[in-house]
């Protein structure tokens, strides 16, 4: 069965400081990867989506992500945090069915 | 382009009452898709509709949980009666076909807070 994990409630970081949110999958077959980030009282908003080609995937906003099959992870990172990037950040991976399967959630806090 | 279009946004009620939902899609997105999200379980789907018919309805907890398209723009999500654990943040969400992100992401209204007391 498909599934995504994010192993992190919340990450926390410096303001201009590099960061990473993770993410780990299990799918069969080749898998079909996304990034969403939700801000307070806000719906999702997409990043990013991985379907084939380069391991590294840029998105919105300058975040990027990094596809490692080996390590079945799709680990979010930007290069230097802005406070503006705190809010509630989601992995999901496409179902054999079609529709998303989300991980519960990694908050991000920036400070600065 | 208005985006995904929910209403109410909040929606305080008393256990028992029913409850309806309502979600305008973008036009000329031909998936719809209604999820639940609790900070127990995160965000789970509950239904989702192409060109208005039903596709999956597997993650609708309970019979006490409708959903209907009428037409391309508009959608309801309705629970009677309702209770207290339906408490929740309700998203409504779009997409164009293909189906499901591979080329369209998809595109999430700012939901409705729902409490039932």
């Amino acid at each position: 069965a498909q599934s995504v994990a994010q192993p992190e409630d919340q990450v926390n970081v410096a303001e201009g400081n590099p960061l990473t949110v993770k993410c780990t999958y299990s799918v069969s077959g080749n898998p079909y990867l996304f990034w969403y980030v939700q801000y307070p009282n806000r719906g999702l908003q997409f990043l990013l989506k991985y379907i084939t080609g380069d391991n590294l995937v840029k998105g919105s906003y300058g975040f990027e992500a990094e596809f490692n099959k080996s390590q079945t992870s799709f680990h979010l990172k930007k290069p230097s945090a802005l406070v503006s990037d705190s809010a509630l950040y989601f992995c999901a991976v496409r179902r054999s069915q079609g529709n998303l399967i989300f991980g519960k959630g990694t908050k991000l806090s920036v400070k600065p | 382009d208005a985006g995904v279009i929910q209403s109410p946004r909040h929606e305080v009620t008393e256990m028992g009452q029913e409850v309806t939902l309502r979600c305008k899609p973008i036009s000329g997105h031909d998936y719809l898709f209604w999820y639940r999200q609790t900070m127990m379980r995160g965000l789970e789907l509950l239904i989702y509709f192409n060109n208005n018919v039903p596709i999956d309805d597997s993650g609708m907890p309970e019979d006490r949980f409708s959903a209907k398209m009428p037409n391309a723009s508009f959608s309801t999500l309705k629970i009677q009666p309702s209770e207290p654990r339906d408490s929740a943040v309700y998203f409504c969400a779009s997409s164009l076909t293909p189906f499901t992100g591979l080329s369209s992401p998809l595109h999430f209204g700012n939901g409705t807070r729902l409490t039932v007391t």
